[in-house]
């Protein structure tokens, strides 16, 4: 399978607790993106890598929250004292870079549960 | 205002008639502009992008941009109840870095 990958699919933890979330993107994309969805809206705009580099972090996001790509491949998105309003699910995406916006595609995403 | 704008539905046609699914954004300098459809309980998926101002075909479905306007759309001709999804807009940024920015998007529903 060569698209977007999201590890785990689900997560169900306690109020209080971290979480790490994996996504492994298309292999020849630079690009990748976070996005976090609640249900009956769009997805919502996290943060953003150019290869390794973090390029842009949403306002949104609280310091609880940090993302990394270490090697320009993989990333992990972490949630620090999850709370439940961080009951989402959180979308992953990658594209390539180009002089336009290229096609960007999104992973199967991490559906998150706070109790 | 928002910066996408999507009138979220839900918009019941019959099959075999055309859907009509609008989009207004708010940045002018908007360069590409993409429509994903969403199963419930699923990722988007990526079904047609646009870049040039006028209509872009592929198979039933046909993407119109009026960048003058403000305003993409999608039509989907021959609609199928497997067409039954959340449609999202998204228009790309206009700088370097090009992050989409997602409409609350369009539930649509085709009814055999």
């Amino acid at each position: 399978d060569t698209g977007v990958s999201q590890d785990p699919r689900h997560k169900i933890t306690k109020r209080g607790q971290n979480v790490t979330f994996r996504c492994d993107p298309i292999s020849e994309h630079n690009r990748l993106y976070w996005y976090r969805q609640t249900l009956g809206q769009g997805p919502e705009f996290l943060t953003y890598f150019q290869n390794e580099a973090q390029l842009e972090k949403s306002r949104l996001l609280s310091d609880r929250f940090s993302a990394e790509r270490p090697k320009g491949s993989f990333s992990t998105l972490e949630i620090q004292r999850t709370e439940q309003g961080d009951s989402a699910m959180y979308l992953c995406a990658s594209s390539l870079a180009g002089t336009k916006n290229t096609e960007a595609f999104f992973g199967q995403g991490t559906r998150l549960t706070v109790v | 205002q928002k910066e996408v704008e999507q009138n979220s539905g839900p918009l019941s046609v019959p099959e075999g008639a055309i859907a009509s699914l609008n989009c207004t954004y708010s940045d002018r300098g908007s360069q590409s502009f993409f429509w994903y459809r969403q199963y419930s309980g699923k990722s988007p998926e990526l079904i047609m992008f646009i870049y040039s101002n006028g209509d872009k075909e592929d198979g039933r479905f046909t993407a119109q941009l009026n960048k003058a306007s403000q305003y993409v759309s999608l039509l989907i001709r021959d609609s199928q109840p497997s067409d039954s999804a959340t449609y999202l807009c998204a228009p790309g940024g206009n700088t370097g870095f090009q992050k989409l920015v997602f409409g609350t998007g369009t539930r649509l529903l085709v009814s055999p």
